[in-house]
Order: structure tokens, then C-alpha cells, then sequence
């Protein structure tokens, strides 16, 4: 079974300033996908952003980067000129290639909960 | 798109009570999960279903849990008879084929 880790259960961030939250995976796979999602206190869960294993390039939104390592099995988030509007719980999250039905589920890591300092 | 809705937004109930927890998909989505929140265990897959056919119901905690798909675009989450442990936020999401899943705004259940 796959697992995700994320190791910081809480980041902190000066207002405008950069920070990066940090995400292992454990897999056998080489087919994959791996998600970063945002959820504030509101807690509506929202897709930060999703790169597809087979791809080299990092993918990015915005103020939101990933430094995406297959061989380590890495896959962090960097934030941008943080606001005060990204302080929320950022969830890693995998979800699995392979073909059919069984492979359509997230398996979450643990969290991080982020505070941006004004 | 009005997105995954889910009802009720919180449930208080005491114990020993039935709580059903609903869940309406996305307009054209034919995969449905329900995950379960707390602050011990993070977000668990509870179950899932793809075309209305449960895939993977492993998660579910034990035989007080039930989830259904009558039809294609709604679903209910029943537990019977609840207990304190099963306090929690429950999330429902859908989506279609590999496309990222969208949660809904999830229920807040306790019970006391």
C-alpha cells in the first residue's frame, strides 16, 4: 500500500515571504499522480495543484510551485510571496495510475498546517 | 456547477442514535468517495464507488457503517447505531475518471 508523510505538522511564514512544505511518498508504482490541497478553516477542501509522475517538468499555479523528485520520492510545495489568505491545512495527497476502477482513490498525508505572520 | 453538496452541514446527535449523511455528485462525475476526518487519523477512504459499484469499502470501520448509491448522481453514508468515536468530519467527493477529485464541504458529525 502506498503511504504519504509529510513531516512539518506546523510552518510558519512571514507575509510576502517564500516557504516550502515538504512531502515523501512511499510507492512501487512508476504510473502516479501527486496532489497539493488546501484546506482552510472553513474546511472546504481545495486543489492547490497536480503533477503527473511521467512528467519531468515541475508543474505551477500562480505563486504555487512543486519541486517534484521521483527518484527520491519527493514532492514539495512552494508558496509564493505568501498572503494571508494561503494560512490554511495543506494536505499531500497520491493517487495511483494504474488502469481501471481501483486506482481512482486518494491516499492523504497527515498535513501541514501553515500560519502566515503579518 | 454548483459542485459536490453535501447535508447536513453538522449533525449532533446522541448515542445509540441513526445518523444518514448525504451527498449529491457533480453533474457528469461517476466516481463517489467518502472520507472520514479527525484529528488522530487524518483523512481515511472510507469507501468508494465507480458507476454506482462500490470498489473498495475496506475502509469502513465495521458493520454500523453503510454507504448506497440509489441512483448515479446521489448518495448516502448511514451509521447505525452511532457512537462517540465516530465524531468526526466526513467528506464526500467525486470525480470522473483520472480528473482531480472536488470535495464537498463535509458534514460535522458529534455525538454525544
Amino acid at each position: 500500500a502506498q503511504t504519504v508523510t509529510q513531516s512539518q505538522p506546523e510552518m510558519s511564514v512571514q507575509e510576502a515571504e517564500t516557504v516550502t512544505l515538504s512531502c515523501t511518498y512511499d510507492t512501487s508504482e512508476s504510473d502516479y499522480y501527486l496532489f497539493w490541497y488546501k484546506q482552510p478553516p472553513s474546511r472546504q477542501m481545495i486543489l492547490v495543484i497536480r503533477q503527473e509522475a511521467y512528467k519531468q517538468q515541475n508543474a505551477t499555479e500562480n505563486r504555487f510551485s512543486v519541486n517534484f523528485q521521483k527518484a527520491a520520492k519527493s514532492f514539495s510545495l512552494k508558496i509564493s510571496d505568501s498572503q494571508l489568505g494561503d494560512a490554511a491545512m495543506y494536505f499531500c495527497a497520491y493517487r495511483s495510475g494504474g488502469s481501471g476502477a481501483g486506482s481512482y482513490q486518494l491516499t492523504f498525508g497527515k498535513g501541514t498546517k501553515l500560519s502566515v505572520i503579518p | 456547477d454548483a459542485g459536490v453538496i453535501q447535508s447536513p452541514r453538522h449533525e449532533v446527535t446522541e448515542m445509540g442514535q441513526e445518523v444518514t449523511l448525504r451527498c449529491k455528485l457533480i453533474s457528469g462525475h461517476n466516481s463517489l468517495f467518502w472520507y472520514r476526518q479527525t484529528m488522530m487519523r487524518g483523512l481515511e477512504l472510507l469507501i468508494y464507488f465507480n458507476n454506482n459499484v462500490p470498489i473498495d469499502d475496506s475502509g469502513m470501520p465495521e458493520d454500523r457503517f453503510s454507504a448506497k448509491m440509489p441512483n448515479a448522481s446521489f448518495s448516502t453514508l448511514k451509521i447505525q447505531p452511532s457512537e462517540p468515536r465516530d465524531s468526526a468530519v466526513y467528506f464526500c467527493a467525486s470525480s470522473f475518471g483520472y480528473s482531480p477529485l472536488h470535495f464537498g464541504n463535509g458534514t460535522r458529525l458529534t455525538v454525544t
